[in-house]
């Protein structure tokens, strides 16, 4: 079955500076890449996806990239603010189900 | 639109009561729903599939007799935590595809269950 990997666990930096995080995944067969950011005590919000028929994808200041052959995939913020704190979680598809990776906490430091 | 309910957002009850969480599609039917696990810090974890007319479909080192699951009509899953006990304190999650199987699943406000 699919196993995603997420690194860092955590992950501090200054406001204005880039966040980046990685992922990989093991099934081949997965296709669908989405991420989201939870905040304490809510549901996981979907900031992004990609689809594996493209490379990179950017929505603002969020961007991802997808690197099929290796496995890998990272979501990039730039020009972080106060309110980018929280928990960030990549996923994959395994079929029609989505498995999640461990998270990464970000924060923001001011 | 693609609103997914989920009832009740909180519970605390004593070891031993058994515990229903509802998850309805408000405005799309869903022939599918997951449900899923959240302890504290940690990440979400499939716990099983959910499938209108059948039997659900659990995941790997998760018990079915524990975790009842009830998917009767196209808009309502539910979950049963039979006989829960404080380790069966968790938030629990569902989800669903307002259009079948096309992505994103939109997700519910979860619910945080408490056993004392």
């Amino acid at each position: 079955g699919e196993n995603v990997e997420q690194h860092p666990s955590t992950l501090s930096v200054q406001e204005g500076d880039s966040a980046v995080i990685k992922c990989t995944y093991s099934d081949s067969a997965s296709n669908y890449f989405p991420w989201y950011k939870q905040e304490l005590g809510k549901r996981p919000q979907l900031i992004i996806d990609i689809r594996s028929n493209v490379g990179e994808k950017k929505d603002q200041r969020i961007a991802v990239t997808l690197n099929k052959t290796a496995k890998h995939f990272s979501l990039h913020i730039t020009e972080t603010q106060p309110e980018d704190s929280a928990v960030y979680f990549c996923a994959a598809n395994r079929d029609d189900k989505i498995i999640f990776g461990k998270g990464t906490r970000l924060h923001i430091l001011p | 639109g693609a609103v997914v309910s989920q009832h009740p957002s909180w519970v605390i009850c004593k070891s031993g009561t058994s515990v229903k969480i509802e998850c309805r599609s408000l405005d799309f039917q869903a022939t599918t729903m997951f449900w899923y696990r959240q302890f504290p810090k940690q990440s979400l974890m499939l716990m099983a599939t959910s499938n209108e007319g059948s039997k659900a479909t659990y995941e790997q080192g998760v018990e079915k007799d524990k975790f009842l699951i009830n998917h009767a009509s196209l808009t309502l899953s539910t979950l049963t935590v039979t006989s829960a006990h404080p380790e069966d304190s968790s938030f629990y999650i569902c989800s669903a595809y307002p259009r079948q199987g096309i992505q994103p699943q939109h997700f519910g406000d979860g619910t945080r269950l408490s056993i004392l």
